[in-house]
């Protein structure tokens, strides 16, 4: 299994500010996934980020509010951009190697946002 | 477009109790099932998964579940808890052909009373 890490574990930020989250893999895999928590409520998928290709973004999210970076195959990073309340979350990123065969991902231990 | 439905937010048992935890789905394609756990302030892990065969799946720690493919469902169960399985329990599913992407139901939070 693929061990995750996640930088920063959580953060407090004003509304308006951006805050970038990075996610590094102790191993290299194909498909990076960044998801959402909101406060009491399930994980949704923000994006999918591939190495060498653009993310592709789910229903409700934009690129201008959350761009992605994949610059290699173990490291990956999620920004939220203008920051207001509603962003508080929990923000994972998950990763899966199709080539495996077990269909499982693995997720970070999380970023704990909140703003104020 | 697919669905997960957990239909318990919040499940207290006593220890030594059996439990489960339900899910339902709905999707138009064949799907693989999954059941993640979260433990407090911990990240997601799997629990146990199908994806095709016997239509009861098993975890290391004791944890079931059971593939029903005309009720739609995947509950969780456990014969007997310890305190030690206070957490979330999340099910989730994903196409079999096509994208990846992983959803999840809304969680099921399991308390474990001495």
């Amino acid at each position: 299994s693929a061990v995750i890490s996640q930088k920063p574990s959580r953060d407090i930020c004003q509304r308006g500010t951006s805050l970038t989250i990075q996610c590094q893999v102790d191993s290299q895999v194909t498909m990076m996934f960044w998801y959402r928590q909101q406060p009491g409520q399930s994980l949704t998928l923000i994006a999918t980020a591939n190495q060498g290709s653009e993310a592709t973004y789910e229903s409700g999210f934009v690129i201008d509010k959350f761009p992605i970076s994949r610059p290699n195959l173990t490291f990956s990073t999620l920004t939220v951009s203008n920051m207001s309340p509603e962003d508080s979350s929990i923000y994972l990123c998950s990763v899966e190697e199709p080539t495996s065969g077990s269909y499982e991902q693995y997720f970070g231990p999380g970023t704990r946002l909140t703003v104020t | 477009a697919q669905s997960v439905t957990q239909l318990d937010s919040q499940v207290p048992v006593f220890e030594e109790a059996p439990v489960e935890l339900r899910c339902n789905y709905s999707s138009s394609v064949s799907v693989y099932l999954f059941w993640y756990v979260q433990y407090p302030n911990q990240g997601l892990q799997l629990l146990l998964k199908y994806l095709s065969g016997s239509t009861l799946v098993e975890s290391i720690n004791g944890f079931e579940a059971e593939f029903n493919k005309s009720q739609t469902s995947f509950h969780l169960r456990k014969p007997s808890v310890h305190i030690s399985d206070t957490a979330e329990y999340f099910c989730a599913v994903r196409i079999i052909q096509g994208a990846q992407k992983l959803v999840f139901g809304q969680g099921t939070r399991l308390t474990i009373n001495p």
